[in-house]
């Protein structure tokens, strides 16, 4: 069965410093995969996408997430971040079969200091 | 402007009073999902649609209802609301089933059932 596991609940960081975020999935066949942003009292919206080719890809905001298939792992990196990045972020893993083929971890909160 | 948008917002409730949250894609997606998102858990799946008057239970899917007599349309209905219902609700869209598709989500209701 696909899962997808964001180890860290809670991450805090200093603005300008980086940031690392980590996902980790299992799913047996090549995946696609996904980082979302939830701002508070918004939606969630797409930060990157990862289906194939490169395995480091670019995303708004500054964000790039490569992905590690001998790891099963697509961690989200930023190199300088801002106080407009504290947020939750959700990784998420698509399914190439099913009706219920996207599946989300449980969310990493990103608090920024000053 | 590509949007899903959800009302309301915000909403309190006493148990056992029926109640429905409204979703609407402007994007004439097939797919359409209901999640509800509780702290520790990430998001849950509850119902999804993959096209009208097609609709299949998600993860989570008891003591709710939905329907989809519209493409544009995917009411989330609870019959008789209990505090375990106490969430915060996501309706999202996809162009396609393909695991290869984004979602894209509406703003949240964030429902308070006393």
């Amino acid at each position: 069965a696909q899962s997808v596991t964001q180890p860290d609940i809670h991450i805090t960081v200093s603005e300008g410093a980086s940031l690392e975020l980590r996902c980790n999935y299992s799913y047996g066949a090549t995946p696609y995969l996904f980082w979302y942003v939830q701002s508070p009292g918004q939606g969630l919206q797409l930060l990157l996408k990862y289906f194939s080719g490169d395995t480091l890809v670019q995303g708004i905001k500054g964000f790039e997430a490569e992905f590690k298939r001998s790891q099963s792992s697509f961690n989200l990196r930023k190199p300088s971040v801002h106080w407009s990045d504290a947020a939750e972020y959700f990784c998420a893993v698509g399914a190439q079969t099913g009706a219920n083929n996207l599946f989300f971890g449980t969310g990493t909160r990103l608090t920024v200091i000053p | 402007e590509a949007q899903v948008t959800q009302n309301p917002r915000y909403l309190i409730t006493v148990t056992g009073k029926k109640l429905t949250v409204t979703c609407s894609q402007n994007m004439n997606h097939e797919y359409m999902s209901w999640y509800r998102q509780d702290p520790g858990l990430g998001l849950r799946q509850i119902y999804y649609s993959m096209n009208v008057e097609v609709t299949d239970k998600g993860d989570v899917p008891e003591g709710y209802k939905v329907s989809r007599k519209e493409k544009r349309n995917f009411p989330l209905i609870l019959e008789s609301p209990s505090p375990n219902q106490t969430s915060l609700y996501f309706c999202a869209s996809r162009k396609a089933l393909t695991g290869n598709t984004e979602a894209f989500f509406g703003q949240g209701t964030r429902l308070t059932v006393v």
